[in-house]
């Protein structure tokens, strides 16, 4: 099965700090994704990448910033994080029989104070 | 923008019940449909695809497409406390991006 990773798996940062996740893929996978999960909503996306050194927004891309400098890493940055970025975040990879199928990493929580 | 609609947006089952939930989309040009399954405190997990018309069977899991109405849905017969979670349905129309529905929330009573 795929394996994805993201660091860190929790963090609590302050109104207005940088937040940095990261996520980390070992399959060759040429997709990766990031998304927002929020009671209510299901997942959301925020950015994806078809490939290193690609970036493209998704639905929610206001105050987040990705980088794919890599084809193993997925970073999503958060310069200046607010309260409304409280969420539980999830990375994903996209590859096997069908590109579109995901693979998810097991999530950061970050609370934003 | 497409979306994603699922209902119902919880149910609940006995134990060896038959679950059924839905879900449509709102974009004519969409091709592909996928069912994840996502345990409390856990990341989801793909339970079944379909991309052509009709029926397919995994199991205790069954899914339906009709493209003409962009509704599928699953079923879940026998059902186990394990099945308990929250059932994300997702739809592409073929190209990288992937549009989620807000999911339902199964509870399987013993």
């Amino acid at each position: 099965e795929a394996a994805v990773t993201q660091s860190p798996r929790n963090k609590v940062a302050v109104t207005g700090g940088k937040v940095t996740l990261s996520c980390n893929q070992t399959n060759n996978h040429n997709n990766m994704y990031w998304y927002r999960q929020d009671t209510g909503h299901g997942l959301r996306l925020i950015h994806y990448s078809y490939g290193a050194g690609s970036t493209e927004k998704g639905d929610i891309p206001d105050g987040y910033k990705a980088s794919r400098p890599s084809q193993e890493n997925f970073s999503l940055i958060l310069e200046l994080a607010t309260p409304s970025q409280t969420s539980v975040y999830f990375c994903a990879s996209g590859g096997g029989f069908n590109q579109d199928t995901q693979y998810f990493g097991p999530g950061t929580r970050l609370l934003v104070l | 923008q497409q979306k994603v609609q699922q209902s119902p947006e919880s149910l609940i089952v006995p134990e060896g019940g038959m679950a059924s939930l839905n879900c449509t989309s709102s974009d004519r040009n969409v091709d592909y449909f996928w069912w994840y399954r996502q345990h409390s405190g856990k990341s989801p997990k793909m339970l079944m695809s379909i991309f052509s018309n009709g029926e397919k069977e995994e199991g205790r899991f069954t899914v339906h497409l009709n493209k003409a109405s962009l509704h599928t849905s699953l079923h879940i017969r026998d059902s186990q406390p394990s099945d308990s979670a929250l059932y994300l349905c997702a739809a592409s129309t073929g190209g990288y991006k992937v549009v989620f529905g807000s999911g339902t929330r199964l509870l399987v009573s013993p």
